[in-house]
């Protein structure tokens, strides 16, 4: 069974800081790997997907990378902002998806 | 460009009610997925949809009912509520699975009280 883990659960920065939010997975037989951002009493919202060929993608401030073989996948964002604070899924998808617990983001002013 | 919608966005029903949650998408997906969203426990899937006139069971399938009404629409029922299907609802439709480069798009939620 996939097993997805993010670490960590909480993380508080000052703003302009560039920060890591991890992802494991225990199986590495997937189709591809989809990072959310979720606001509060809010739907998710996609950030970036990454297919199994792939090593890693970018979209502005955000770049996710995955490490197939090692069950791992990093989302950086550069020069956080306040507006960055959320919660980031991490979402598996091996013919179902399977999705991680979330890190809440909190950016200070 | 409306997405994925949901309807009701909140509800709260009293144990042994039921009803249907609904979900309609105008992407043209072929894929739709009902999840729930629990405190510490993450997202969970309870059926999907692989296609029109297919459904599956996912990881919680139980005291739930789904119908893929056609392409558009995905519903969810509950036949007799219970206390423990007190949660958040979210819908969801991808591309076909196979097509690995597809991300899933997600609705804005139903969140259900069970009294």
């Amino acid at each position: 069974k996939q097993e997805v883990t993010q670490i960590p659960a909480a993380l508080s920065v000052p703003e302009g800081e560039n920060l890591v939010l991890n992802c494991s997975f225990t199986d590495s037989a997937i189709y591809n790997l989809q990072w959310f951002r979720q606001d509060p009493g809010k739907g998710l919202t996609s950030l970036l997907l990454i297919q199994s060929s792939q090593r890693e993608q970018t979209s502005g401030r955000l770049n996710a990378s995955l490490d197939k073989s090692s069950g791992r996948s990093t989302l950086y964002i550069a020069a956080s902002q306040p507006g960055d604070s959320a919660t980031y899924l991490c979402a598996v998808n091996a013919g179902k998806s399977t999705f991680g617990d979330g890190t809440t983001l909190t950016v200070k002013p | 460009n409306a997405g994925v919608t949901q309807t009701p966005k909140f509800q709260v029903l009293k144990t042994g009610q039921s009803m249907t949650l609904q979900c309609a998408q105008d992407m043209n997906h072929n894929s739709m997925y009902w999840y729930r969203q629990d405190p510490g426990m993450g997202l969970r899937l309870i059926y999907y949809s692989a296609s029109e006139g297919t459904t599956d069971k996912g990881e919680v399938p139980n005291g739930y009912n789904v119908s893929r009404l056609n392409k558009r629409e995905f519903s969810l029922r509950l036949e007799s509520a219970a206390p423990s299907q007190t949660s958040v609802y979210f819908c969801a439709s991808s591309e076909l699975r196979i097509y690995s480069n597809q991300p899933q798009h997600f609705g804005d939620g139903t969140r259900l009280s069970i009294l």
